[in-house]
């Protein structure tokens, strides 16, 4: 049972290079959320989405893109990259209705 | 919108001590709320929520926290934590009714279980 899986763990990227944070979901939730985590921060929502083929923004949105082509994937798109961006991504998902979100182990972006 | 306030950022307590940690919310009007642990290099999972009904809501691992609606408050509790509580916790809120507002996290709260 996986629930919740992202891809990479780990990267290290340069300024102005662009990457693909991978998510997939095997629960068939409708929901889909991007978060990232910064040290004494907690959690900022980045980008949601409630169903394929749609999404939407959430506190933090600047520099990265979303798209939900299916129910399981939710990738997260940063184009040039800054060191700002330097965090710790969640992906999570939850089922329509339910308040409980499921979360991924995290992927460690660090922009140098 | 929605906020969560969570009082303290550290925590450190005596192993078989009890522990309270804080969490405030901003609005009175129906809300879902939420208690996650993050463990060292792992996601967050669910330790406990209220979404209706009873206000004293049990959790895993011996925790449990009081819904005080008149305070907006959510405080999370343990009457004797263990080495293994060590962790961070976040408290978090939704808007209630439908359950489909994505969640609000506070900044959480680092306890640190002292042998």
């Amino acid at each position: 049972n996986a629930g919740v899986t992202q891809t990479p763990k780990f990267r290290i990227l340069k300024i102005g290079q662009s990457m693909t944070l991978q998510c997939a979901q095997d629960m068939n939730h409708n929901y889909m959320y991007w978060y990232r985590q910064d040290p004494g921060m907690g959690l900022k929502l980045i980008y949601y989405s409630v169903g394929a083929g749609i999404t939407d923004k959430g506190e933090v949105p600047n520099g990265y893109n979303v798209s939900r082509s299916t129910t399981e994937d939710f990738p997260l798109r940063l184009e040039l990259a800054a060191p700002s961006q330097t965090s710790v991504y969640f992906c999570a998902s939850k089922r329509q209705g339910s308040g409980e979100l499921f979360f991924g182990e995290g992927s460690r972006l660090t922009v140098l | 919108a929605q906020s969560v306030t969570q009082l303290d950022s550290q925590v450190p307590v005596f192993e078989e001590a009890p522990v309270e940690l804080r969490c405030n919310y901003s609005s009175s009007v129906s809300v879902y709320l939420f208690w996650y642990v993050q463990y060292p290099n792992q996601g967050l999972q669910l330790l406990l929520k209220y979404l209706s009904g009873s206000t004293l809501v049990k959790g895993i691992n011996g925790f449990e926290a009081e819904f005080n609606k008149s305070q907006t408050s959510f405080h999370l509790r343990k009457p004797s934590v263990h080495i293994s509580d060590t962790a961070e916790y976040f408290c978090a809120v939704s808007d209630g009714g439908s359950g489909n507002t994505p969640l609000v996290f506070g900044k959480g709260t680092r306890l640190s279980v002292i042998a």
